[in-house]
């Protein structure tokens, strides 16, 4: 079993609909989470940062963590054509700056069609 | 200001062929990474630099080599390339603090070895 699950997608909606993305995870350990995007044929982007549990809200995306669950999610609201790339979750036991204990999830496609 | 720059963009091999990935920043941080992506698997480190004169093996790191030969540069040498090693290959600088804290990509290095 992986340590971090992503359903791979890909994820079809119409423009404006609201996206739910998702990882689980089976490490308790886990406390930073992060969410990247990447567009076709480019390398990722750091999309929204958050620790422990609770919301984190950065314009039209929310990120969600619920440790007790052991379960991320990314929500984007009115989604629109620019949004479809690949979204990957990624986490990390400590925020000592050691990116070498990144774990990744290994990305959702989304697709918003017009 | 380029941020991370990764060369070639595309590389086609024959088994048993050897090459070098090259990537450069202008960011001036410490940390740089090279990963790789494949279909199912995510994002695999192969190794790192915390700093100018060191480097650690990731989770990866065999039939790979890498060299940090300034603050600027971390190259990863196939030494003789296989088939398994056909991957799309992405350079990273971490860069921020606590929260603020993320990796910088490149734009990757699409790699087949036949």
């Amino acid at each position: 079993q992986k340590e971090v699950e992503q359903d791979p997608g890909p994820l079809s909606v119409p423009e404006g609909a609201i996206v739910s993305l998702n990882c689980t995870y089976s490490n308790s350990a886990f406390q930073y989470f992060m969410w990247y995007r990447q567009y076709s044929r480019k390398g990722p982007e750091l999309l929204m940062y958050t620790y422990s549990s609770g919301n984190k809200e950065d314009g039209r995306f929310t990120a969600q963590v619920d440790k007790s669950s052991k379960y991320i999610s990314l929500f984007i609201r009115d989604s629109q054509p620019s949004d479809s790339a690949t979204y990957l979750c990624a986490m990390t036991v400590s925020n000592t700056g050691t990116a070498s204990k990144l774990t990744f999830g290994t990305g959702t496609r989304l697709q918003v069609t017009l | 200001n380029a941020g991370v720059t990764q060369t070639p963009k595309f590389q086609v091999l024959k088994t048993g062929q050897s090459m070098t990935l090259q990537c450069a920043q202008d960011m001036n941080h410490n940390s740089m990474y090279w990963y790789r992506q494949d279909p199912g698997m995510g994002l695999r480190l192969i190794y790192y630099s915390a700093s100018e004169g060191t480097t650690d093996k990731g989770e990866v790191p065999n039939g790979y080599n890498v060299s940090r030969l300034n603050k600027r540069e971390f190259s990863l040498r196939l030494e003789s390339a296989a088939p398994s090693q056909t991957s799309v290959y992405f350079c990273a600088v971490r860069g921020g603090t606590g929260t603020n804290e993320k990796l910088f990509f490149g734009s990757g290095t699409q790699l087949s070895v036949l």
